[in-house]
């Protein structure tokens, strides 16, 4: 079992969707949870930071974590097609060094 | 503008060869990562740098060596002991205190021919 989850997708929507995106883990030891946007042929961009469990909003990006669940999720509200890219998911521990997992990334695509 | 800078963007490679792979940072960031990226898998760590003169093996550092004599650079050489080198190579970097990759270059993607 990898130690995070994430369904490849692809996720197609149309412009102005709210989009979920989502992630399990089975490392309880996890405390930074991130969420980065890749475009094709590009680095990750890093969107969202959050440490522990609860809400975070960014613009139109909201990111939740709930530890109780081993689960963390991003929603993108008023989806545009230049929201069109893969999201991956990636945690990090508070101990054990300067290692963060990454799951494989979801495609989406925003259709005008 | 400040940020990473991988170089080259493409890059091919003969069996046997060595090769090097340049990350140039003018973040000042104290941390360096460098991570490889393979289709339907998430990045996986090769080695990472959280100071000048020091650096650690990831999950994957067989075949690949780096070094880390400046602050700004860490470049990634990639050995002929490397049996799958073909791979999107990234590197990024983090400030002291962020628990994260806060910055990734543009990636290198290296093709053995």
């Amino acid at each position: 079992q990898k130690e995070v989850e994430q369904d490849p997708g692809p996720l197609s929507v149309p412009e102005g969707a709210i989009v979920s995106l989502n992630c399990t883990y089975s490392n309880s030891a996890f405390q930074y949870f991130m969420w980065y946007r890749q475009y094709s042929r590009k680095g990750p961009e890093l969107l969202m930071y959050t440490y522990s469990s609860g809400n975070k909003e960014d613009g139109r990006f909201t990111a939740q974590v709930d530890k109780s669940s081993k689960y963390i999720s991003l929603f993108i509200r008023d989806s545009q097609p230049s929201d069109s890219a893969t999201y991956l998911c990636a945690m990090r521990g508070n101990t054990g060094g300067f290692k963060t997992i990454f799951g494989a990334g979801t495609r989406l695509f925003v259709k005008a | 503008d400040g940020g990473i800078t991988q170089s080259p963007k493409y890059l091919f490679r003969k069996e046997g060869q060595n090769v090097t792979l340049s990350c140039e940072q003018n973040l000042n960031h104290d941390a360096m990562y460098w991570y490889r990226q393979d289709p339907g898998q998430g990045l996986r760590l090769i080695y990472y740098s959280q100071i000048v003169n020091d650096f650690q093996k990831g999950d994957i550092a067989e075949g690949y060596s780096v070094s880390r004599e400046k602050k700004e650079s860490f470049p990634l050489t990639v050995t002929s002991a490397q049996k799958n080198p073909t791979a999107f190579y990234l590197c990024a970097s983090s400030p002291a205190g962020v628990n994260t990759e806060a910055f990734f270059g543009q990636g290198t993607r290296l093709t053995v021919v």
